[in-house]
């Protein structure tokens, strides 16, 4: 059992929005802005996409975001493309000893 | 460019250890930390260890605390795990990536896939 909460499954159509989310516990989303998240294409290692909750590393699309409350951070992805279909996971800073935890990860389906 | 390439993947039974390797250029490799991350057929991402840039701090998973061991020699700009006491359920695709920002992990390797079965 995955320590931060992600829904196994989200969809939508081209050009839409959609939001997964990624919730804790002050122990760990809640309580530092050490959240990133990462893209998985089948086959392929995973990409980071988003760190320090909102920071972009060079060549990611702006069109990922994300935002966060309380123990629950979010990630937006607007104009949702073809090539988003993707496993995407969250992961935090914990201070918990393992100091490092990720979320059971979402599969985006683009309709 | 950055690259990870891990090896020593293979098929071994329940109870025997292996020695996974990953091996890092493009970059300064003694100034970053170095994490395992595995992931089951099917299954997601699981943290496995870390390794401070110096060696200096460890730390694991509780699932491998107590078998795996994170070492690294920064003269061959190479991370190691060693995996004692295999079970079934260490049966996973093992990837090395390199810390960023925030504890981030920037760059990851392709992966060396370990099979534990009789």
């Amino acid at each position: 059992q995955s320590a931060l909460t992600q829904p196994a499954s989200v969809s939508g159509s081209p050009g839409q929005s959609i939001t997964i989310s990624c919730t804790g516990t002050s122990s760990d989303v809640g309580g530092y802005k050490y959240v990133s998240w990462y893209q998985q294409r089948p086959g392929k290692a995973p990409k980071l996409m988003i760190y320090d909750v909102s920071n972009r590393p060079s060549g990611v699309s702006d069109r990922f975001s994300v935002s966060k409350s309380g123990n629950t951070a979010s990630l937006t992805i607007s104009g949702l493309q073809a090539e988003d279909e993707a496993d995407y996971y969250c992961s935090s800073y914990t201070s918990r000893s393992t100091n490092w935890v990720f979320g059971g990860g979402t599969r985006l389906t683009v309709l | 460019q950055v690259q990870l390439v891990e090896s020593g993947g293979g098929v071994v039974q329940p109870g025997r250890s292996l020695r996974l390797s990953c091996a890092a250029s493009g970059f300064s490799f003694s100034g970053y930390a170095v994490h395992w991350v595995r992931q089951a057929p099917g299954k997601g991402l699981e943290w496995v260890a870390l390794i401070s840039h110096d060696g200096s701090k460890k730390n694991y998973a509780d699932s491998v605390k107590g078998r795996f061991t994170i070492s690294r020699d920064n003269s061959k700009n190479t991370v190691y795990v060693e995996m004692n006491s295999l079970r079934a359920e260490d049966t996973a695709l093992y990837y090395c990536a390199r810390e960023g920002s925030g504890w981030s992990l920037d760059h990851w390797g392709q992966g060396t896939l370990v099979t534990v079965s009789s």
